[in-house]
């Protein structure tokens, strides 16, 4: 199985400064397509998790524009350009090569 | 406006079986693929396996831990998805959400979850 991993586990955030989280696969992403499997996901508190950007760059559908995704292979970034209040939660990255996916461990973001 | 609900959960006995369904309504169901994610109370989210839409064969796939254990089933004609959960283990206690897929695999439409609490 393709193993995720995410850092940090955990950051707080001073509302309008900027976050990053990273997210590593154990093997590469990278589709014979062009494409990369990885998506990023949030879940905020009591809520189910939503989509916020697929194929490592694609921002979905609603997602504010400060929310962006980057890299390729083995290696990705959610970059939150402007932290907000309601961007509080458990950001996770997924891989969506193969069967089994897999999630990376989460990581908590709150505000300072 | 896309809406997935899943039912069907509950408070269930270990080695027992349970069915949770599925139902969307908002876009053609029988051009998507399916989901199924639970999270355990307190913890991450664990993939627990996906079906294809039929043009794909509406093959189904798990993770190793429901293997044989579970299945996942569609009827394109109500519009919903199914989990058949059997031979249940307490590790099994979990929110499962039923999710519309895009693309290879990405997660795009969450439904809120329903319990499934396996207790003796």
């Amino acid at each position: 199985d393709i193993v995720m991993t995410q850092s940090p586990l955990s950051l707080s955030v001073i509302p309008g400064e900027p976050a990053s989280i990273s997210c590593r696969s154990s093997q590469s992403l990278l589709y014979s397509n062009g494409a990369n499997y990885l998506d990023w996901y949030l879940q905020k508190p009591g809520q189910a998790p939503q989509l916020l950007i697929y194929l490592s760059f694609h921002r979905a559908s609603g997602v504010p524009d400060r929310f962006s995704g980057s890299g390729s292979g083995t290696d990705f970034t959610l970059k939150i350009s402007r932290v907000e209040a309601e961007d509080v939660g458990i950001y996770y990255c997924m891989q969506g090569l193969e069967i089994p996916r897999t999630f990376g461990p989460g990581t908590r973001l709150d505000i300072k | 406006e896309v809406q997935v609900v899943e039912s069907g959960g509950g408070l269930v006995e270990p080695g027992r079986s349970v069915t949770l369904s599925c139902t969307t309504s908002g876009f053609t169901f029988g051009d998507y693929a399916f989901g199924w994610v639970r999270q355990a109370p307190g913890k991450g989210l664990e993939w627990v396996g996906c079906i294809t839409s039929k043009a794909y064969g509406g093959t189904p796939g798990y993770a190793a831990s429901v293997k044989g254990r579970f299945l996942i089933s569609r009827d394109d004609s109500k519009s919903t998805a199914f989990l058949q959960m059997n031979s249940l283990k307490t590790e099994d206690t979990a929110l499962y959400f039923c999710i519309r897929q895009i693309d290879r695999a990405t997660l795009a439409d969450w439904g809120q979850g329903t319990q499934v609490t396996v207790s003796p």
